[in-house]
Formats: structure tokens, sequence, C-alpha cells
């Protein structure tokens, strides 16, 4: 039972394009969600996160989109850069449980941003 | 850098023996969580500890267990295993505020064979 899916292993954007990477959800209970980057031999890395009271949060070139009808987030990198290259995971947590540390994570999605 | 370190970085298994995976935690950090990552897979949360007990748990059975100490160290504990629990085994610490407010560990990387 897949929760939170991310539906593209993989994504190929050219330097200075837009990255837009998307995550869909199953759990109407889910109240916060989450974006983490991933380098290879590296621990995931927090990017930006949402409440469920908003639609919208900007952190820079990061912006994190929630369609709560439509159960589905996308996080925005513009402009991509070579370093943006990793792998990313949607993440989120239930209501109430935010404080448990535990967060239901997608399957990732490998970004390459090439030069 | 996180400030969570984690001990060792590979290790191989036999079917049937037991490992301790071990973390260190950011100081002042007060929760740690521990998620297992199979390949192509995201984290799975395994279980919480919040001021030294288990705070949440996951869907793992028994044999998966842990300790939270005061001096922000941590252990994970698997016993008997098997060969599906050969994975990436993540350490996350936080404050206890908000669920993204993780920082992980650069992971262990468990084969059993």
């Amino acid at each position: 039972d897949q929760q939170v899916k991310q539906n593209s292993p993989s994504l190929s954007v050219q330097e200075g394009r837009i990255s837009i990477l998307n995550c869909d959800y199953t759990n109407s209970m889910f109240d916060y969600f989450l974006w983490y980057k991933k380098y290879p031999a590296e621990g995931p890395t927090f990017l930006i996160s949402i409440s469920s009271i908003k639609d919208k949060n900007e952190d820079g070139r990061f912006t994190v989109f929630l369609n709560k009808s439509a159960k589905h987030l996308s996080l925005h990198i513009v402009p991509s850069q070579p370093g943006d290259s990793a792998v990313y995971f949607c993440a989120a947590s239930e209501a109430g449980r935010s404080n448990t540390g535990k967060l239901i994570f997608g399957q990732g999605t490998t970004l390459q941003v090439k030069p | 850098e996180t400030g969570v370190t984690q001990s060792p970085t590979h290790l191989i298994k036999t079917r049937g023996q037991q490992v301790t995976l071990r973390c260190s935690s950011q100081s002042g950090h007060n929760t740690v969580s521990w998620y297992q990552q199979a390949l192509g897979q995201g984290p799975q949360f395994i279980f919480q500890y919040y001021r030294e007990e288990e705070n949440g748990r996951g869907n793992f059975p028994p044999r998966f267990s842990g300790l939270q100490f005061p001096n922000y160290s941590s252990e994970l504990n698997v016993n008997a295993l098997e060969l599906d629990d050969s994975a990436l085994y993540l350490c996350a610490s936080g404050t206890g505020g908000i669920a993204g407010e993780l920082f992980f560990g650069e992971g262990s990387r468990l084969t059993v064979l």
C-alpha cells in the first residue's frame, strides 16, 4: 500500500530551465508535506515543506505547490542547476503525528540537470 | 553536514545473525528515528525514540529493536537476520517538533548473505 507515490523514476532537464517533480498521495489524514534531496553516499537533506493549510511555499529557487483536492503536490526548481542533480523524495506526515518523526516517503525521482 | 553520524558505514552478515547499528545525534536533539531504505525505494519508518522511550513504530517485527542513550547516541538492533533485511539503514535526529525538521545521517549499508 503505497500512500505516497512518485510516478516518475527519473527526470532530465537542461540547465537554466524549470524542473517539475510530482508526487501523489492517498491518505487524507496527511497534513504536512516535505521534499528531501539525496546525493549518493549521503543521507537525505531537508529541502522545503508545506502545511496542508497552504497551497504554496517558496524558498529561493524552490517552490512547492499543494493541491489538496487532487491529493497532489509538486516541486518546482527554477532555474535548474547541475548541482541540483540528485534523488528527490516526497514525504508526508499524518495529522497529530508530526512530532513522532514518522514520515511516509515516496520512491524518489532522480533528477539530472544537464549543463 | 547534518551533525548525525552512523557506524559502521558498510557491513556484511549472514542469515540468522544479529546486528547492531549505531548513531550519534546532534547535541540537543531529543528524538531519534530509524528508517530502512531498500534499493530503489524510499526510506521506510522503523521507529522513533524520544527521551529514551519508544515513541511510534512502523510496520516492522519485534526483532527490530532500539535503544536511545542520554548522550545523544542510539542503537538499532536486528535479530535473526533475513535476506530481505539487506538495505540502507538511516538514522535521523530532531527536536521533537515538526517532522520535517529531521537531520539524517549517511546511513549504514547492511548486506545479508
